[in-house]
């Protein structure tokens, strides 16, 4: 139990196009979830909390216009990197906890690479 | 504000040697405390948390992580490492009631040799 699944598991794009990303809790709803971040050799970054919903809450330097989150469903949320810039090739991780859950449960990350 | 440090960056070790990792966090209330282990390119595995009770905390893969209250510290060990334990481990606390709001270290790479 508590699978949470992450789609695509890399991408490559163009500089200024945008990227979606999809995280979804496969066997249980999520009320809440999280996106991280993780550059090369270097830790995870909360960047923001997601409440099925309602809009996200970000983290102090992450910029809303540009990582557009949406959590319309209690399975899914997902994450667009607009007008993507080669600083925003990253690994990007979701997590997925349920109001039943004391923890959350992880994707297993997608690579973007802005070209 | 809360925070998670390991102190070590790189650790090598031989296989079937012991192996400890260090964490220490900062934080106001009573941590909930994670061990996750990454391998190249991949996502999280969670090895081991503690909530509340025994300190001593068993995992799996054969790890386990005693929680210290008085020395904010929440270490991680393995009595004999395979070679397939090399990967970067973070510790987190949980900056959220429900657990599930994580700050991580900054991790510590570990090698492993034959």
């Amino acid at each position: 139990g508590a699978v949470v699944s992450q789609h695509p598991s890399w991408v490559i794009c163009k500089s200024g196009t945008s990227v979606k990303i999809e995280c979804r809790s496969l066997d249980f709803q999520a009320t809440t979830m999280f996106w991280y971040r993780q550059f090369p050799k270097q830790s995870l970054m909360l960047m923001a909390t997601s409440n099925e919903g309602s809009k996200a809450t970000y983290e102090q330097g992450v910029e809303k216009d540009k990582f557009l989150i949406n959590h319309a469903s209690l399975t899914l949320s997902t994450l667009t990197v607009t007008s993507a810039h080669p600083e925003d090739s990253s690994f990007y991780i979701c997590s997925a906890s349920s109001n039943f859950n004391t923890e959350a449960f992880f994707g297993q990350g997608t690579r973007l690479t802005v070209v | 504000a809360q925070s998670v440090t390991q102190p070590d960056i790189h650790i090598t070790v031989s296989e079937g040697a012991s192996l400890e990792l260090r964490c220490n966090y900062s934080y106001g209330a009573t941590p909930y405390l994670f061990w996750y282990v990454q391998s190249p390119g991949q996502g999280l595995q969670l090895l081991l948390k503690y909530f509340s009770g025994d300190t001593l905390v068993q995992g799996i893969k054969g790890f386990e992580a005693e929680f210290k209250r008085s020395q904010s510290s929440f270490n991680l060990r393995k009595p004999s490492v395979h070679w397939s334990d090399a990967a970067e481990y973070f510790c987190a606390v949980a900056t959220s009631a429900a657990g599930n709001k994580l700050t991580f270290g900054g991790g510590t790479r570990v090698l492993v040799k034959p």
